[in-house]
């Protein structure tokens, strides 16, 4: 078991270049998300699927996109990318539904990256 | 809404000694809280978590918790830190309406002196 895997490590990009970041995980959890780490504000969540097919936003939507076409997969796509995107990003994952005890969700290692 | 309030950016306890790191929340709902730590240049690790059960909750480490609602807090204590426990520790509140969408504290980084 690989848990969840998060590609690349690093990134440094120019503004206005686009990049996805990959995140996979083999536990065959339907709920994935994403969300990026910045000094002082802890991790907020910028977007989050429940399964296959079904994404949506959190709290810090804006200049990202996803899609979830499989349940293994949850890339993070940066349009265009801007500095105040500079960030660490984390994927997690776990199982989910309503009305059952929580499940502890899993993080990737994260990956880095630097918008010039 | 969530939301949760870490009280503290930075504690320092020398080696030995206890550590309070110390939480409140905010819950429309019947929260579930998390302890989560973060080592440098690391991902993150779930440390204890709560869910409507036994309020004192016992973590890895040598960690835990007490949940408190009329005080609406979740304290992270140890009775004697090590150098090891040095790391940055968020607490956490889910989302209880289906999604599993976590809220992040600030973060509190512990620092651990010889």
């Amino acid at each position: 078991n690989a848990g969840v895997t998060q590609t690349p490590k690093f990134q440094v990009l120019k503004t206005g270049q686009s990049m996805t970041l990959q995140c996979a995980q083999d536990m065959n959890h339907e709920y994935m998300s994403w969300y990026r780490q910045d000094p002082g504000m802890g991790l907020r969540l910028i977007h989050y699927s429940v399964g296959a097919g079904i994404t949506d936003q959190g709290e810090v939507p804006n200049g990202y996109n996803v899609s979830r076409s499989t349940t293994e997969d949850f890339p993070l796509r940066l349009l265009s990318a801007a500095p105040s995107q500079t960030s660490v990003y984390f994927c997690a994952s776990s199982y989910s539904g309503s009305g059952i005890p929580y499940n502890e969700q899993f993080f990737g290692p994260g990956t880095r990256l630097t918008v010039l | 809404a969530q939301s949760v309030t870490q009280l503290d950016s930075h504690v320092s306890v020398s080696e030995g000694t206890p550590v309070l790191l110390r939480c409140n929340y905010s819950s429309s709902y019947s929260p579930s809280l998390f302890w989560y730590v973060q080592h440098p240049n690391k991902g993150l690790q779930l440390l204890l978590k709560y869910t409507s059960a036994a309020t004192l909750v016992k973590g890895i480490n040598g960690f835990e918790a007490e949940f408190k609602k009329s005080e609406t807090s979740f304290h992270l204590t140890k009775p004697s830190a090590h150098m090891s426990d040095a790391a940055e520790y968020f607490c956490v509140v889910s989302e209880q309406t289906g999604a599993n969408n976590l809220f992040f504290g600030t973060g509190t980084r512990l620092t651990v002196i010889p």
